[in-house]
């Protein structure tokens, strides 16, 4: 597709329960990020890739959560054991590096995840 | 640490009143400082990336420009359909860093 896309864009969780949230990057970025955004806040990083790399996962929370990308394309952000303050908007975004430098990233649509 | 703060938190403007946001920040070596739009329910449009100071760049009623220590978004003649939210982010190594956002209600 022509840009980055998320799935599912919305996901209902019980306490406790295990989500897979899914991104589709736009075609040969090497670069994707998951950033996560609170209601009335700008996005937060949460993990970097460089191809199927995992080169930071510093802003991950918690041992609860855990990224993939196997073939450096569709990445899964995986949460396990779901909380309430888990409930936010996971983005997704790819770039494509220039040098040392990354250009503008893409976003999708992101996933509101609401634990209940 | 880096930190990015945009000012003011909401703007409410008449169809046509020009204004400016404020994009201030903290970065030892900016590497990129970058204004995207964000509507509800949606992930951030890019708007512009500013490199050095002194830059500036336009679009449509849009136009950013960048200081040693901040950054401006200024919209001219805005309408109705400029209404959103419009996020400053700091790029830092390969990561960005956004500000909360300025929330931009246009009236007509």
């Amino acid at each position: 597709g022509a840009g980055v896309s998320q799935s599912p864009r919305y996901k209902v969780a019980k306490r406790g329960q295990d989500v897979a949230l899914r991104c589709d990057p736009i075609s040969g970025h090497v670069s994707l990020f998951w950033y996560q955004q609170a209601l009335g806040q700008g996005p937060e990083f949460l993990t970097y890739f460089q191809n199927e790399a995992q080169l930071d996962k510093s802003g991950l929370p918690s041992d609860r959560f855990f990224a993939e990308r196997p073939e450096g394309s569709v990445s899964t952000l995986k949460i396990q054991r779901t909380q309430q303050e888990d409930s936010a908007v996971y983005l997704c975004a790819s770039s494509l590096p220039k040098g040392t430098l990354n250009t503008e990233a893409f976003f999708g649509q992101g996933t509101r995840l609401t634990v209940v | 640490e880096d930190q990015v703060t945009q000012s003011p938190e909401a703007l409410r403007l008449q169809e046509g009143e020009s204004s400016s946001l404020n994009c201030s920040y903290t970065v030892s070596g900016l590497r990129g400082l970058f204004w995207y739009r964000q509507d509800p329910g949606k992930g951030p449009e890019f708007l512009f990336t500013l490199y050095s100071a002194g830059e500036e760049k336009e679009k449509e009623r849009l136009k950013a420009t960048l200081t040693k220590k901040e950054s401006f978004l200024h919209i001219t003649a805005p309408k109705p359909e400029d209404s959103a939210t419009y996020l400053c982010a700091v790029l830092y190594d390969y990561k960005l860093s956004f500000g909360a956002g300025t929330t931009v209600t246009v009236r007509a």
